[in-house]
């Protein structure tokens, strides 16, 4: 009973390196998205996808790229790290109606010297 | 546009007296409303929701929420507070129509021996 499953769980990234986080839940859920957790500032969206082959920005796309590459799979980009996106990084899947609730991965703990 | 308020970003309880942790929220629309748990290094897990159904919601590990339309709360409680309950605390307002969520800055609970 996977749930949503985010790989790495840990990763240290040099300033300008690139990277993709990798997000997939088994819960056949039509929403996904990606949020940034930061000290004293909640969760914030980043992009989500509203159902297979949408995508939309959040609050805070600046720097990030996503790609819904399937329904289960949504895929987060940051092309050029910068020491800002330090953060952890959540996935989270619901079905497609609001007043369902959001599942969330483990996070991803990224470190950006 | 919708939008949550946690009144308290700290809150401390001896273990056995209640939990009281504050919510109002903003909404144009009738609202969905949740509170989310996170404990150290984990991601977020459901504690409940209110979909406009009964206003006292139940959820697990003795939680339970009122909605008070009147006062736009969602306030949670606790009757007794265990150790484990430890942990920060999110309280969740959904967008109809964008099928995105907007995040409480969270409440951390502190329970004292």
């Amino acid at each position: 009973n996977a749930g949503v499953t985010q790989t790495p769980k840990f990763q240290v990234l040099k300033t300008g390196q690139s990277m993709t986080l990798q997000c997939a839940q088994d819960m056949n859920h039509n929403s996904m998205y990606w949020y940034r957790q930061d000290p004293g500032m909640g969760l914030r969206l980043i992009y989500y996808s509203a159902s297979e082959g949408t995508t939309d920005k959040g609050e805070v796309p600046n720097g990030y790229n996503v790609s819904r590459l399937n329904k289960r799979e949504f895929s987060l980009r940051l092309e050029s790290a910068a020491p800002s996106q330090t953060s952890v990084y959540f996935c989270a899947s619901s079905e497609r109606q609001n007043n369902q609730p959001q599942h969330f991965g483990d996070g991803t703990r990224l470190s950006i010297l | 546009a919708q939008s949550v308020t946690q009144l308290d970003s700290h809150v401390s309880v001896s273990e056995g007296t209640p939990v009281l942790l504050r919510c109002n929220y903003s909404s144009s629309y009738s609202p969905s409303l949740f509170w989310y748990v996170q404990h150290p290094n984990k991601g977020l897990q459901l504690l409940l929701k209110y979909t406009s159904a009964a206003t006292l919601v139940k959820g697990i590990n003795g939680f339970e929420a009122e909605f008070k339309k009147s006062e736009t709360s969602f306030h949670l409680t606790k009757p007794s507070a265990h150790m484990s309950d430890a942990a920060e605390y999110f309280c969740v307002v959904s967008d109809p129509g964008t099928y995105k969520y907007i995040f409480g800055t969270g409440t951390r609970l502190k329970v004292l021996a």
